[in-house]
């Protein structure tokens, strides 16, 4: 079965600062998707950004990258230029193509100082 | 284009009561599952579905049953309701092949 750990419960950074979130993922796939999604204290889950797995290259979304280590089953979050308003719950997630179950990891909270 | 749309948003019921948590989509989105959220567990898939008439079970199904019989609506059923059922349940829908799933609001619901 497929896992997501996320091994950073909580994480704080400077405004203006970067600031990396740790995701690695457990599976004997080899096509999949990635996720990072974010959710402020309204609840609602914001999709920030997604790879998929035959990509070599790092998706990015502005401030949002990451860096995608397929051999090491690695998916870490880059938030560059961090504003108050990235404060918030971030989980990683794994999409299987196959049944394409969503498995999220255990989540971090980001708190953005000013 | 309302997206994922989930009632209520908050309910209280006793233990032993049943409901029927209520999602729909107006995407033509193929699947659809429901997600509970606990601290410190992040979400957890309660129950899925690829299409209408088609439903399988996800990580932590006991308690619940599903049923897809539009392509629109997947309701949620808690038969029994328990303590261990209180927590927040998130519905959501995407089309199939990993793209990315649409969340509804979350429904926020106490058993005591």
């Amino acid at each position: 079965a497929q896992t997501v750990t996320q091994s950073q419960p909580e994480m704080s950074v400077q405004e203006a600062e970067t600031v990396t979130l740790s995701c690695t993922y457990d599976t004997s796939e080899s096509d999949y998707y990635l996720f990072w999604y974010k959710q402020p204290p309204s609840r609602q889950m914001i999709l920030v950004i997604r790879q998929e797995a035959y990509k070599q290259q790092n998706a990015t979304e502005n401030r949002f990258s990451v860096n995608f280590q397929k051999a090491a089953k690695s998916f870490s979050l880059k938030i560059s230029d961090s504003q108050l308003g990235d404060a918030a719950m971030y989980f990683c997630a794994y999409r299987n193509l196959n049944t394409d179950k969503l498995i999220f990891g255990t989540g971090t909270r980001l708190q953005v100082f000013p | 284009n309302a997206g994922v749309t989930q009632t209520p948003k908050f309910q209280v019921l006793k233990t032993g009561q049943s409901m029927t948590l209520q999602c729909a989509q107006d995407m033509n989105h193929e699947y659809m599952s429901w997600y509970r959220q606990d601290p410190g567990m992040g979400l957890r898939l309660i129950h899925y579905s690829v299409g209408a008439g088609i439903t399988d079970q996800g990580e932590v199904p006991n308690g619940y049953n599903v049923s897809r019989s539009t392509t629109e609506d997947f309701p949620l059923r808690l038969l029994s309701a328990a303590p261990s059922q209180t927590s927040v349940y998130f519905c959501a829908s995407s089309p199939p092949q990993g793209l990315p799933q649409h969340f509804g609001d979350g429904t926020r619901l106490s058993i005591l």
